[in-house]
C-alpha cells in the first residue's frame, strides 16, 4: 500500500492476556517507530528501529513490552500479560531517513483496550 | 521522557484570526518539526526546521526556531475551521538519541466558524 498499515484498528482484550500489533511501514524505509498516545495526551517514544542496527528500546516501559522487525520491513509489538494501563493508541511511523530524523509518515494507529 | 513542551494547551479562535502555538524543549536539536492530529487519526507531518534556520514558511504555516531560548512557534494566518486539530512539536536531538523523535504535548486548536 501506499502508506503505513496498521493492524488491527482496534482490539479489546481482557486483563493478563498478551496481544500482538502489526505495522506494515511504506515500502522502502528504514526507520521505524513506536509510540504510544493515551487518551488527551501526547506521543510517548516506545521502540526505533534502523536498518539493521540495534532497536532503541529506551521507551519501552516494562519487560512486558517487547517488538521485533522482521526482514527489515514488518515490525510487530507485543504486550505480555496486559494491564488496564496499557490500554492506548499504539501508532507507528515509518521514515526514509537513517540517523537523524526526518518527515514521519504514521498509520492510523491501533486502539488497545484491556477491560 | 518527554522534550518538547507546547503551549498552550488549548487554543480556541474565529475563523480568519491568526493562530499561534509554542513549543520548548530541553537538549540542543538537530530539527525540529510540526505535526498535526485530527481526531482519532494519525499525525501528519507539517514542517520541519533545522537547527541552523531561523524561519520557514509553507503556504499559511510559518515556523520560527530559537536556539538561544530552545523555543519554537507555529503560526497559522488565517484559521479555517478545517484548521481545527491538534498539533505537536517533536524534536531530534543532536547528540545521537539514534534518530529518535520525541513529541511534546500538543496543542489542541477549535477554530469556530
Amino acid at each position: 500500500g501506499a502508506g503505513v498499515s496498521q493492524s488491527p484498528s482496534n482490539k479489546v482484550t481482557e486483563k493478563g492476556k498478551d496481544v500482538e500489533l502489526r505495522c506494515d511501514p511504506i515500502s522502502g524505509h528504514t526507520a521505524l517507530y513506536w509510540y504510544r498516545q493515551s487518551l488527551g495526551q501526547g506521543l510517548e517514544f516506545l521502540i526505533y528501529f534502523q536498518g539493521n542496527s540495534a532497536p532503541d528500546k529506551s521507551g519501552l516501559p516494562s519487560d512486558r513490552f517487547s517488538a521485533e522487525r522482521t526482514g527489515g520491513s514488518v515490525s510487530t509489538l507485543t504486550i505480555q500479560r496486559t494491564q488496564q494501563e496499557d490500554s492506548a493508541v499504539y501508532l507507528c511511523a515509518s521514515s526514509l531517513a537513517g540517523g537523524l530524523p526526518g518527515e514521519l509518515f504514521f498509520g492510523e494507529g491501533s486502539r488497545l483496550t484491556v477491560l | 521522557s518527554q522534550q518538547g513542551e507546547e503551549d498552550p494547551q488549548a487554543l480556541s479562535i474565529q475563523e480568519g484570526e491568526n493562530a499561534t502555538m509554542n513549543c520548548s524543549y530541553k537538549t540542543s536539536i538537530n530539527n525540529l518539526q510540526w505535526y498535526r492530529q485530527n481526531s482519532g487519526r494519525g499525525l501528519v507531518h507539517l514542517i520541519l526546521i533545522r537547527s541552523n534556520e531561523r524561519e520557514k514558511h509553507s503556504g499559511r504555516l510559518r515556523v520560527t526556531l530559537d536556539t538561544s531560548k530552545k523555543s519554537s512557534s507555529l503560526l497559522i494566518t488565517a484559521s479555517r475551521a478545517a484548521d481545527t486539530a491538534s498539533y505537536f512539536c517533536a524534536t531530534a536531538d543532536l547528540y545521537n538519541q539514534g534518530g529518535k523523535l520525541i513529541f511534546g504535548q500538543g496543542t489542541e486548536l477549535s477554530v469556530k466558524p
